[in-house]
Parts: structure tokens; sequence; C-alpha cells
């Protein structure tokens, strides 16, 4: 298996502009994670899906983030507007049912300008 | 609600000594308890987990730790590092039987040649 993919792993972007974040799970595991990772905040949950649901939101910041799971094999985290605030480092992971080992992707660094 | 406490920002050590990274944690409810590591520009792996069972844990690269219920700690410990520890150690918990992980703010070891 690939291991989770996550696309660009590069993004630079000027503020208000929208900006989307892909990732590609790994092939069967029904848990989905979106992290992001500053200096200053460490390591955040953003959210979590199980089964392509949205179980626990509590993490994102605001309105401008929204996230989807169309499938099982497809996530978007897309952020709208984007402010200079949200330069970071946006992981996703992915687990399987009752293993509780979350496998991390690259990261998409993001820097909104 | 379950939180992680890394006291330790940065561990130097010389090549070939022993080293243990600390970690507490706090909560409520039985928890699962992890160590990850990350290396530069890349994602996290995950070292090692403690679901049930021994408290002492065994994971990749050499790297044991034990939890103590009673001090609420996870220390990670090593008995030789090498020039490829080199990384950021997260500690992280959950809730027990929930894929839901709170990270600490994380340990840069860095290892002396």
């Amino acid at each position: 298996d690939a291991g989770v993919i996550q696309s660009p792993r590069h993004e630079v972007t000027e503020m208000g502009q929208e900006v989307t974040l892909r990732c590609k799970p790994i092939s069967g595991h029904d848990y989905l994670f979106w992290y992001r990772q500053t200096m200053m905040r460490g390591l955040e949950l953003l959210i979590y899906f199980n089964n392509n649901v949205p179980i626990d939101d509590s993490g994102m910041p605001e309105d401008r983030f929204s996230a989807k799971m169309p499938n099982a094999s497809f996530s978007t985290l897309k952020i709208q507007p984007s402010e200079p605030r949200d330069s970071a480092v946006y992981f996703c992971a992915s687990s399987g049912s009752i293993s509780y080992e979350q496998y991390f992707g690259p990261g998409t660094r993001l820097t909104v300008t | 609600a379950q939180s992680v406490t890394q006291l330790d920002s940065q561990v130097p050590v010389f090549e070939e000594a022993p080293v243990e990274l600390r970690c507490n944690y706090s909560s409520s409810v039985s928890v699962y308890l992890f160590w990850y590591v990350q290396y530069p520009n890349q994602g996290l792996q995950l070292l090692l987990k403690y679901l049930s069972g021994s408290t002492l844990v065994k994971g990749i690269n050499g790297f044991e730790a034990e939890f103590n219920k009673s001090q609420t700690s996870f220390h990670l410990r090593k008995p030789s590092v090498h020039i490829s520890d080199t990384a950021e150690y997260f500690c992280a918990v959950s809730e027990a039987g929930n894929e839901k992980l709170t990270f600490g703010t994380g340990t840069r070891l860095t290892i002396i040649p």
C-alpha cells in the first residue's frame, strides 16, 4: 500500500483565496483524521470521520474551514477565505477499526501571504 | 477530557547513551497511551502503544515505555541512542475505546556525536 496520500505537498496562496487540501486514506481504513501543526499550537485535531461520517468537528477553528468525505477513498479540507494565520502544516491520518494506530500522510505545508 | 504534558521540549543526548523522554497524562477515565515519532519534514509514525495488559511496552527501533497508573506517566526509554534517532517525539492519549487522540507538545531529541 502507498500509505496515506496528501496533495499538494506545498501550497502558497494569497490572503482571501480559497484553498483545498486533499487526502486519500489507506484502503480499508474506516477512520480519517485532519490535523494542523504549528509551532505555537502544536498538533491539533481539526475533525475526524468514521465510515465517511463526521464524528467530531470541535477542533475546526471557524466557519472558514470545512471538510468533506464523499467516499471511503477521498477527503478534502477547504479554507475559504484563507488568512495568514492559517499558515501551518496540515496532516491527514487514517486508521482501521480497533487498531488505534493512526497512519499519517506526509502533510501539506500551507503558506498564506 | 484528557491532557498530556511533555515537560522537556528539548533533550540533547550523546550517541550510545541512554535516554528517557517524559510524559504525564491527566484523565478521569481509563486511557490508551501512545508514542509517535516525527522525522524532519515527515508525518508522524507510531513507535508503540499501550492499550491493556503488560505495563512495559516494546516498540520499534529499540524503544520501550512503561505505563505507571499511580504516577499517571508513560515515559519513553532507549538504552543506547543513535544519530538516526534524532527526531521529535510526541506522547498522545485517548479515552479507552475512543479513536480521538490528544497530543503533547513534543520533545525534540538531539543526538550528539
